[in-house]
């Protein structure tokens, strides 16, 4: 069964660097994944597409402070320099046929 | 510039319908596979339905034969039909475009949401 895990929340501080992980089940280690922002009260944006062998491409306007990463059965997304209005749900997302898979998603707090 | 906006929501009672729309611009319907995903009040993203360019449909075991996806080309609208509604359904309902490379079927554009409650 494809499932997605994510961690439910993270905090760093301002100016400072987050990694966060995604993490693909069994047997779908090789499976591309996207990340989406969701700042309170909005709907979700597309930030990037994460393969397995670590290569991302962005989405529009997503600053370069944005990038991804993979390893093994893992997927990251790695937000540096951070701003406030970087405070958001992160939500990895993969697909098969006639399914799509959202992990539950990461609180991220910045202190 | 790709758009997307939702509407149709409201509030309804248990075992009512509604019919979700969203209204595209800056690309065809037809030419990208694209999705309803929805969000309970304070839970995470749950994919509901996608239709292909090619017309096939697949939904959710929650929603499966209660749910319907459809698009109207002439319009450049894709739709949601939704049945037999309970309790549970409650959600932000948002329409996503999938990207058209093959094998890239993430979501690039989301649409801002439409808010489905329902409640006797």
């Amino acid at each position: 069964q494809l499932v997605l895990t994510q961690s439910p929340s993270a905090s760093a501080s301002l100016g400072a660097s987050v990694k966060l992980t995604c993490t693909l089940s069994s047997g779908h280690s090789s499976y591309a994944i996207a990340w989406h922002q969701q700042q309170p009260e909005k709907g979700p944006r597309y930030l990037m597409k994460v393969n397995s062998d670590g290569s991302h491409s962005k989405g529009d306007g997503i600053p370069d402070r944005f990038s991804g990463s993979s390893s093994g059965a893992e997927r990251y997304l790695t937000i540096s320099s951070l701003q406030s209005e970087d405070e958001a749900d992160y939500y990895c997302q993969t697909w098969g046929t006639g399914i799509r898979v959202f992990g539950g998603g990461t609180k991220l707090i910045v202190l | 510039e790709v758009q997307l906006v939702e509407s149709g929501g409201g509030l309804v009672q248990p075992g009512g319908s509604l019919r979700l729309s969203c209204a595209a611009s800056g690309f065809t319907v037809t030419s990208n596979y694209m999705s309803w995903v929805r969000q309970a009040p304070g839970k995470g993203l749950e994919w509901v339905s996608v239709i292909y360019s090619g017309g096939s449909t697949y939904y959710a075991d929650s929603v499966k034969g209660r749910f319907t996806i459809s698009r109207d080309n002439s319009k450049n609208t894709l739709f949601l039909q939704v049945n037999s509604l309970r309790v549970e359904d409650t959600a932000v309902y948002y329409c996503a475009r999938e990207a058209a490379a093959a094998g890239s079927r993430h979501f690039d554009y989301w649409g801002q949401g439409t808010l489905v409650t329902v409640s006797s």
